[in-house]
């Protein structure tokens, strides 16, 4: 069964440091990959995605994410973090085969930035 | 674009009763709704998933007569706790993907539900 990991629960960041969340997924077919964001209050909404292509992705808000396949790792990454970034990450999969296929989700990583 | 509501956004009501939850796509035809559970500090946890004039798929331990869902249109999914429990009490949020982008979930805001 698909499952994805998020190793870091809680990470603690002071403003313009760097950013890396980790992500690991078990599967070995083709997947999509997704990052979403949960800001205090608010919905998901979706951070950046990997369908295919080049395996450095770009997403919204200065983040970015590199998929590298032998690792089965999909990182999450911010040069320069800002308080404003404080929520919680989740990382997910899903089968790259069917589109609109179930999305299995990560535990999440909460992020909170000092200012 | 891909804007997901729903209705309503909180929901008290006494054990024993139903609970009706409304997802709607606002601006884009959902020809697959999911339904997921939130549960505090955790993770979204699937529930099921209801493609348009069809009968939802069950997650494996959700009860399909205790939650129950219809996806009679392409921008409506409800889903209907039964005989609500204060353990039914959690956070229910829905997302829809359709012709806008068919391998891209969107989320609604979700709906706080707290039996008594």
């Amino acid at each position: 069964a698909q499952s994805v990991s998020q190793h870091n629960h809680h990470v603690i960041l002071s403003e313009a440091a760097s950013l890396e969340l980790g992500c690991n997924y078990s599967y070995g077919g083709t997947v999509n990959l997704f990052w979403y964001v949960q800001y205090p209050g608010q919905h998901l909404q979706l951070l950046l995605k990997y369908f295919s292509g080049d395996p450095l992705v770009k997403g919204i808000k200065g983040f970015e994410a590199e998929f590298i396949k032998s690792k089965f790792s999909f990182n999450l990454r911010k040069p320069s973090v800002q308080w404003s970034d404080t929520a919680e990450y989740f990382c997910a999969v899903n089968q790259g085969y069917s589109s609109a296929s179930k999305i299995i989700f990560g535990s999440g990583t909460r992020l909170s930035i000092r200012p | 674009g891909a804007v997901v509501s729903q209705h309503p956004s909180w929901v008290i009501c006494k054990s024993g009763t139903s609970v009706k939850i409304e997802c709607r796509s606002l601006d884009f035809q959902a020809t697959t709704m999911f339904w997921y559970r939130q549960f505090p500090k955790q993770s979204l946890m699937l529930m099921a998933t209801s493609n348009e004039g069809s009968k939802a798929t069950y997650e494996q331990g959700v009860e399909k007569d205790k939650f129950l869902i219809n996806h009679a249109s392409l921008t409506l999914s409800t889903l209907t706790v039964t005989s609500a429990h204060p353990e039914d009490s959690s956070f229910y949020i829905c997302s829809a993907s359709g012709a806008l982008d068919t391998d891209t979930q969107y989320f609604g805001p979700g709906t706080r539900l707290t039996v008594l």
